[in-house]
């Protein structure tokens, strides 16, 4: 079945720097890799995600690339503010198409 | 549109016991699938339902079931519970096979 990774579990940053968080799976049949921020105490909620025939994919202040050949693909957030503090997850969806595959997450703090 | 309801929001169990869980995904989502979170083991999926039938199931044990009605509202049921089933139970919904996932904000069992 398929497997994700993501590095680095824990960040922290200063406030207006940039970010990225790193995540490998396994099973090249993956085509769907989305992105979720949970807040304390909050549910996680998609902030980005791609499709597998795209590389690249930008919303404001947050981006997302995809490598399908080394299967793996980055959260980049720039200019990061306080409120991005939180934990970020990576998935990756199974070939069914139906069971999303989480990676550990990456608790990040944007240091004022 | 409403978003996805689970209750009850905080349970309080002790070993030995049964709990059930609600899920109301949003309007028109068919797919519920449930997580267990937990500090150390990140977002686990539990099992996925789409129109009453179960598609995918984790690896947990058959303590650990689920049903959907008719209604696309799912429940899950823990019987027989022991202390390290104390987690954060994720419902999810999505509309249909490689869409995004929407969270509820969860059910804290607390086991004891």
């Amino acid at each position: 079945g398929e497997n994700v990774e993501q590095h680095p579990s824990t960040l922290s940053v200063q406030e207006g720097d940039s970010a990225v968080i790193k995540c490998t799976y396994s099973d090249s049949a993956s085509n769907y890799f989305p992105w979720y921020k949970q807040e304390l105490g909050k549910r996680p909620q998609l902030i980005i995600d791609i499709r597998s025939n795209v590389g690249e994919k930008k919303d404001q202040r947050i981006a997302v690339t995809l490598n399908k050949t080394a299967k793996h693909f980055s959260l980049h957030i720039t200019e990061t503010q306080p409120e991005d503090s939180a934990v970020y997850f990576c998935a990756a969806i199974d070939n069914y198409g139906q069971n999303f595959v989480f990676g550990p997450g990456t608790r990040l703090s944007v240091l004022p | 549109k409403a978003g996805v309801t689970q209750t009850p929001r905080y349970l309080i169990k002790t070993r030995g016991q049964q709990v059930t869980l609600s899920c109301s995904p949003i309007s028109g989502h068919r797919s519920v699938s449930w997580y267990q979170q937990t500090p150390g083991q990140g977002l686990q999926f539990l099992f996925e339902y789409f129109s009453e039938t179960q598609r995918n199931k984790g690896n947990f044990p058959g303590r650990f079931s689920g049903r959907q009605f008719s209604n696309s509202r799912s429940e899950m049921n823990v019987s027989t519970l022991e202390l390290g089933d104390s987690a954060l139970y994720l419902c999810a919904s999505s509309s249909t096979v490689n869409s995004p996932l929407h969270f509820g904000n969860g059910t804290r069992l607390t086991v004891t």
